[in-house]
């Protein structure tokens, strides 16, 4: 069985960045066909994709978060990681990490971290 | 801001049959991209719940069920039960966005 576990600080400075990471257990990272993403959640609001990593390093990212998003794999670690820079208010979410099955064209989330709530707050 | 709406919330009593829609557009659901669904129990993670329109997981009750149909999608909840009180999500994959979208999310209430 797959499990996924974030780590990271849970207080982060407006204008600084987000660091958090995955570590993925029960299998390897680079087995399969499968991406890994990260997911984050305001709070009482929806869900919004923020942007996924293969093992391979190719990269794909939420549009409006782009400029400020950088994921990064260590397979040697089974980890992957988020970065995200000059943060305000609005990035304070609990932020999951989650894994990449593909379907057909298109993929979907079949395995969850627990999450990790990030406040960004001075 | 999603570009799937669901309504935000529906209810039903015990034993009752309730659905959840997600209307999408011609760059999403309507582009032929498949729909999938995850339920979110109160301060838990979300699970996956359907995948690929109309797919159980292993372990998931067939009392769920999904279907899609031009540019819309339907989650159905048959017998239902108090366990069933959760958050529900929609996920696609947008075109004109370059990546998946999901739902504004509906809160199943269990009367």
């Amino acid at each position: 069985q797959v499990q996924l576990q974030e780590s990271g600080p849970g207080l982060v400075k407006p204008s600084q960045t987000l660091s958090l990471t995955c570590t993925v257990s029960g299998g390897s990272i680079s087995s399969g066909s499968y991406y890994w993403s990260w997911i984050r959640q305001p709070a009482g609001k929806g869900l919004e994709w923020i942007g996924r990593i293969y093992t391979s390093g190719s990269t794909n990212y939420n549009p409006s978060l782009k400029s400020r998003v950088t994921i990064s794999v260590d397979t040697s670690k089974n980890q992957f990681s988020l970065k995200l820079s000059s943060v305000t208010a609005a990035d304070t979410a609990v932020y999951y990490c989650a894994r990449d099955v593909r379907w057909f064209g298109d993929y979907y989330f079949d395995y969850w971290g627990q999450g990790t709530l990030v406040t960004v707050s001075s | 801001q999603s570009v799937l709406t669901q309504p935000p919330s529906v209810s039903g009593a015990p034993g009752q049959r309730v659905t959840i829609s997600c209307t999408g557009s011609s760059s999403n659901i309507g582009a032929g991209y498949d729909v999938h669904w995850y339920q979110q129990l109160p301060g838990t993670a979300p699970k996956l719940l359907i995948y690929g329109n109309s797919n159980r997981p292993s372990g998931v009750p067939d009392r769920f069920s999904g279907s899609k149909s031009g540019t819309s999608a339907s989650l159905a909840i048959t017998g239902l039960q108090a366990e069933d009180e959760a958050d529900y999500y929609c996920q696609s994959y947008d075109s004109s966005l370059s990546g998946r979208v999901f739902g504004t999310g509906t809160k199943v209430t269990v009367l």
